[in-house]
């Protein structure tokens, strides 16, 4: 079946631009995390949704960084103003429940901000 | 605040060669412990988790309570086991997957 799908796979932003990222979860699946991934570093955790509710956001660098998941399938997040250290791959996961479930990872988004 | 390290960043061994990775956390409540390994130019999936108990691709991984350890074992590496892999325990009072910064694990024939 489909996995989670991310896009778009590439963006190149100016540095104050704003960009917005989206998630396609694997449908019924209520809970959605988003992730950063730095260079050679591990995945970072930005923020949680059960179905259309954030529940943890305390990864969330800056309020520059705005996440949504408002029919509780399909979410975005919004960078404002993109800064050099915003480049990353952006990592968006599913799960079927609620706690130590295997979460299912999309492919990322490789944002360069130049 | 809750941390993970995985100390090598990369481990070369040859074909049939015992390996080790090893994962110490720190403590906060009781959490559940997985790894995730990414393949080349694959997306990061679940490789197992401690509580299924489970061997998978001949690897197994044992929870050490006392030292904080999630060292993940495979008694002979083949080349295809050539990954990244982040071990990564969840607490469950937040639901989310703190990961290490991974371990570059390379096969060589």
């Amino acid at each position: 079946g489909a996995g989670v799908s991310q896009s778009p796979r590439y963006k190149v932003a100016k540095r104050g631009q704003d960009v917005a990222l989206r998630c396609d979860p694997i449908s019924g699946h209520v809970s959605l995390f988003w992730y950063q991934q730095a260079l050679g570093q591990g995945p970072e955790f930005l923020t949680y949704f059960q179905n259309e509710a954030q529940l943890d956001k305390s990864g969330l660098p800056s309020d520059r960084f705005f996440a949504e998941r408002p029919e509780g399938s399909v979410s975005t997040l919004k960078i404002q103003r993109t800064q050099q250290e915003d480049s990353a791959v952006y990592l968006c996961a599913s799960s079927s429940g609620i706690g130590p479930y295997e979460q299912y990872f999309g492919p990322g988004t490789r944002l360069t901000v130049t | 605040a809750q941390r993970v390290t995985q100390p090598e960043k990369l481990l070369s061994v040859f074909k049939g060669a015992p390996v080790e990775l090893k994962c110490n956390y720190s403590y906060s409540g009781s959490p559940e412990l997985f790894w995730y390994v990414q393949y080349s130019r694959q997306r990061l999936q679940l490789l197992l988790r401690h509580i299924s108990r489970e061997s998978i691709k001949g690897f197994t991984a044992d929870l050490n309570k006392g030292e904080t350890s999630f060292h993940l074992k495979k008694p002979f590496a083949q080349e295809e086991d050539s990954a990244m892999y982040y071990c990564a325990p969840l607490y469950y009072n937040t639901d989310k997957l703190i990961f290490g910064t991974g371990t570059r694990l390379q096969v060589f024939p």
